[in-house]
């Protein structure tokens, strides 16, 4: 079955620096990348996704890459305020299943 | 309009016991899954149903669970003699598509159940 690793599992950056967060994936197949951001109990919300026939894309401050040959993909949050502080989870799909990574801690400090 | 919802939204049960815990998909989606969330880690899949059909239970981790969703709307997560590692939040996500075209999953806010 699908594996997908993520680092780091807990980032703290300085208010408007910017954050990145990769992940690793190991079956091929996997063709959706959604990225999801889960506050203190509460759901996770996805905030980005990106399938397979496209390298980047793009949403205000938050970007994401997937370079399919190496098999990863990266979160990229620019200009990083407070309010993004929370768990962010990368996940991969063949359509499927949904596997989740593990989790990176976001702190912002102000 | 309304999101997936999801009830109890805490649980506490005694080791030993059978629980039930119900969630409502977004109206009109075909997908619905439910996952494990142990503290600190990712979503862990449990298993998923097409409308009424359960396509995949491969993520259950016993025979205890058992999973249905009869008339391909709300479905049910049953527990049965609950144990203490059964401790987790439990998330079901809906999606507008069939598993298979891998649409955006929307989640629920979970339960948390407590075996004690």
């Amino acid at each position: 079955g699908e594996n997908v690793e993520q680092h780091p599992s807990t980032l703290s950056v300085q208010e408007g620096d910017s954050a990145v967060i990769k992940c690793t994936y190991s079956d091929s197949a996997s063709n959706y990348f959604p990225w999801y951001k889960q506050e203190l109990g509460k759901r996770p919300q996805l905030i980005i996704d990106i399938r397979s026939n496209v390298g980047e894309k793009k949403d205000q401050r938050i970007a994401v890459t997937l370079n399919k040959t190496a098999k990863h993909f990266s979160l990229h949050i620019t200009e990083t305020q407070p309010e993004d502080s929370a768990v962010y989870f990368c996940a991969a799909s063949t359509g499927n299943q949904f596997y989740f990574g593990t989790g990176t801690s976001l702190t912002v400090i102000p | 309009g309304a999101g997936v919802s999801q009830s109890p939204r805490y649980k506490v049960a005694k080791r030993g016991q059978d629980v039930a815990l119900r969630c409502d998909p977004i109206s009109g989606h075909v997908s619905l899954f439910w996952y494990q969330q142990a503290l600190g880690q990712g979503p862990e899949f449990l298993t998923y149903f097409q409308n009424e059909a359960q396509l995949d239970k491969s993520g259950l981790p016993s025979d205890r669970f058992f999973a249905e969703r009869p008339e391909g709307s709300v479905s049910t997560l049953k527990i049965q003699r609950t144990q203490q590692e059964d401790s987790a939040v439990y998330l079901c996500a809906s999606s507008l598509s069939p598993p298979w075209s891998t649409d955006t999953q929307y989640f629920g806010p979970g339960t948390r159940l407590t075996v004690l």
